[in-house]
């Protein structure tokens, strides 16, 4: 059973224009999420979070949005540059855990030049 | 270099031998977690440690695989009498305690591969 999905394997952009990622649960018990970036033969970079108190948190050219109703987040990179190609994974955990983080399976996401 | 360290980052083992795996947190970081991720698939978590303690195993595999955060020197994931569908890359990741507690910080990882 698959708690976290990232649905889009892939997605290609321009430079310069948007990027979105997109990332569904399943798990109501979840309440704080994350985005890592990740390059080959490299560990994920933490990129950015939100709790589930906020739908919005904004980090220079990341934002991430929460819909909590329809159990789904975002991740919006704008404008997309080509060092911004990476494996993006979203990343999802409870504060009743032990704070295990429980990802997806990653989406590509190429900018062209 | 204040990042989180593993080493080695590649580990050549033959069936049967023996894998230990060796993370040090961040500085400042109580909270070591190791995940791991088999090819074309996202990291799956195994074992969550603080000093001395084992909080959560509830991913690692009940035989051959046990970790461990000594009050000094690093973390250690070993595998016992590996095999090949062992082969994956090791993550290892710290944290803090505190607001930021949730935010994860990963090291390179440590690529094994079982022949």
């Amino acid at each position: 059973d698959q708690q976290v999905k990232q649905n889009s394997p892939s997605l290609s952009v321009q430079e310069g224009r948007i990027s979105i990622l997109n990332c569904d649960y399943t798990n109501s018990m979840f309440d704080y999420f994350l985005w890592y970036k990740k390059y080959p033969a490299e560990g994920p970079t933490f990129l950015i979070s939100i709790s589930s108190i906020k739908d919005k948190n904004e980090d220079g050219r990341f934002t991430v949005f929460l819909n909590k109703s329809a159990k789904h987040l975002s991740l919006h990179i704008v404008p997309s540059q080509p060092g911004d190609s990476a494996v993006y994974f979203c990343a999802a955990t409870s504060s009743g855990s032990a704070r295990q983080l429980t990802f997806g399976s990653g989406t590509q996401l190429t900018v062209l030049p | 270099n204040a990042g989180v360290m593993q080493n080695p980052r590649h580990l050549v083992r033959r069936r049967g031998q023996e894998a230990r795996l060796r993370c040090s947190p961040m500085k400042g970081h109580s909270h070591v977690y190791w995940y791991r991720q088999l090819p074309e698939e996202g990291l799956k978590f195994m074992v969550y440690l603080q000093k001395e303690n084992i909080i959560d195993e509830s991913g690692m595999p009940k035989e051959r695989f046990s970790a461990e955060f000594p009050k000094e020197g690093p973390s250690i994931l070993r595998i016992q009498q590996v095999v090949r569908g062992d082969s994956a890359a090791y993550f290892c990741a710290s944290s803090s305690t505190g607001d930021s507690s949730y935010e994860q910080y990963f090291g390179p990882g440590t690529r094994l591969t079982v022949t």
